[in-house]
């Protein structure tokens, strides 16, 4: 596609369910970041995927949190038993290569009720 | 560790003044530096980056911004603001080395006034 994708939008979710948010990046690109967006907040930086490798993962706020990216495009977050906390927009990002400027999905919208 | 500063949660503007939005930085080195827009349930948009080079960045819609390595500042500015620049905006920092994810400052809203 012509830019970065998200799926869902939006999403709520029950306290102690567990969620998949789904990201497509441009086609060819290496480098794909996942970050977290709290209200009337900038995005914070969770975990970094080079292909299929995730090469950092230090912004993963508990081992709630999982990533992987199985075949260097797609990539998935999947957070279990969601807790309150853990509502907040999840942008995903993409770019051609290490270094290189990073595109922007349009986040996906998690609610925990 | 980077840092981002954006010390004005809103700035406020009429429609065909100048605009400037602050941001300071703090990062080991030399810095890449950027901005981006948000709107309304949309993803953040890029609008310039500062790698090397002149001082005064160019970038999309208009905006420029200006790098002072001396006071660690990339302040965007508009000549001219439109209504339709009402948005988010977002000052973000990395360093130059490997992959170094972006920080991101809070964000300023700007409000143009028709």
């Amino acid at each position: 596609g012509a830019g970065v994708s998200q799926s869902p939008r939006y999403k709520v979710a029950k306290r102690g369910q567990d969620v998949a948010l789904r990201c497509d990046p441009i086609s060819g690109h290496v480098s794909l970041f996942w970050y977290q967006q709290a209200l009337g907040q900038g995005p914070e930086f969770l975990t970094y995927f080079q292909n299929e490798a995730q090469l950092d993962k230090s912004g993963l706020p508990s081992d709630r949190f999982f990533a992987e990216r199985p075949e260097g495009s797609v990539s998935t977050l999947k957070i279990q038993r969601t807790q309150q906390e853990d509502s907040a927009v999840y942008l995903c990002a993409s770019s051609l290569e290490e270094g290189s400027g990073q595109f922007f999905g349009p986040g996906t919208r998690l609610t925990v009720l | 560790a980077q840092s981002v500063a954006q010390p004005e949660d809103q700035v406020n503007v009429a429609e065909g003044n100048p605009l400037t939005v602050k941001c300071t930085y703090s990062v080991s080195g030399n810095p890449y530096l950027f901005w981006y827009v948000q709107y309304p349930n949309r993803g953040l948009q890029f609008l310039l980056k500062y790698i090397t080079g002149d001082n005064l960045v160019k970038g999309s819609y208009g905006f420029e911004a200006e790098f002072n390595k001396s006071q660690t500042s990339f302040h965007l500015k508009k000549p001219s603001a439109l209504v339709s620049d009402s948005a988010l905006y977002f000052c973000a920092v990395r360093e130059p080395s490997g992959y170094s994810t972006l920080t991101f400052g809070k964000g300023t809203m700007l409000l143009v006034s028709p």
